[in-house]
């Protein structure tokens, strides 16, 4: 149980195009879904928190602009990154959790993104 | 911002030896858990401590909680070749906003030499 799906696994694209990440959870409704970025040998930074209808809560320094998310329903969320330059190449990771205290997060398969 | 360390870095073993990873934090938690990744992929949860508990086991992997000076091991015995990966744990901070919100330490990249 409690699988995340996330479409799509790479990206490779050109500069000033917008990509959209889906993020799903297949066997569970997920009230809050995470999204990181990861850089090469470093570790998972969190972007910002999504929670089903309402506007996403985006950490320190993250451009809300920049990174679109929308959770529409209890099952999906996604991440537009507009405009995408160079810099933002790196590995975007979803997670999804069910609610309530003291439970881990179910992680999707992160999407490679490349810009040229 | 990232609040977790871990230690080593980087470690490199021989099959069948034990591996032991520490993670460090810096506020009060809910919980703290333990992550593997495999190399470009997501990430899979290992194991859930909570902070009113010390110790648990898994199958192969014994992870301990010290809330007095924030520290957190985990232990795999008796290594294989597939337990080679990153391994990150993650802080579940208290506060009056508990979104679930985890704040991932650094990460001790594993290899397990056959």
């Amino acid at each position: 149980g409690a699988v995340v799906s996330q479409h799509p696994s790479r990206v490779i694209c050109k500069s000033g195009t917008s990509v959209k990440i889906e993020c799903r959870s297949l066997d569970f409704q997920a009230t809050t879904m995470f999204w990181y970025r990861q850089f090469p040998k470093q570790s998972l930074m969190l972007m910002a928190t999504s929670n089903e209808g309402s506007k996403a809560t985006y950490e320190q320094g993250v451009e809300k602009d920049k990174f679109l998310i929308n959770h529409a329903s209890l099952t999906l969320s996604t991440l537009t990154v507009t405009s995408a330059h160079p810099e933002d190449s790196s590995f975007y990771i979803c997670s999804a959790a069910g609610g309530g205290s003291n439970q881990p997060q179910h992680f999707g398969d992160g999407t490679r993104l490349s810009i040229l | 911002s990232q609040q977790g360390e871990e230690d080593p870095q980087a470690l490199s073993i021989q099959e069948g030896e034990n591996a032991t990873m520490n993670c460090s934090y810096k506020t009060s938690i809910n919980n703290l858990q333990w992550y593997r990744q495999n190399s470009g992929r997501g990430l899979v949860h290992l194991i859930l401590i909570r902070s009113n508990e010390r110790e648990k086991h898994s199958g192969r992997l014994r992870v301990t909680l010290d809330t007095s000076k924030k520290s957190s091991s985990l232990l795999i015995t008796a290594s294989r070749a597939a337990d080679t990966a990153s391994y990150f744990c993650a802080t579940d901070a208290r506060g009056s906003s508990n979104t679930g919100k985890l704040i991932f330490g650094q990460g001790t990249t594993l290899q397990v030499k056959p």
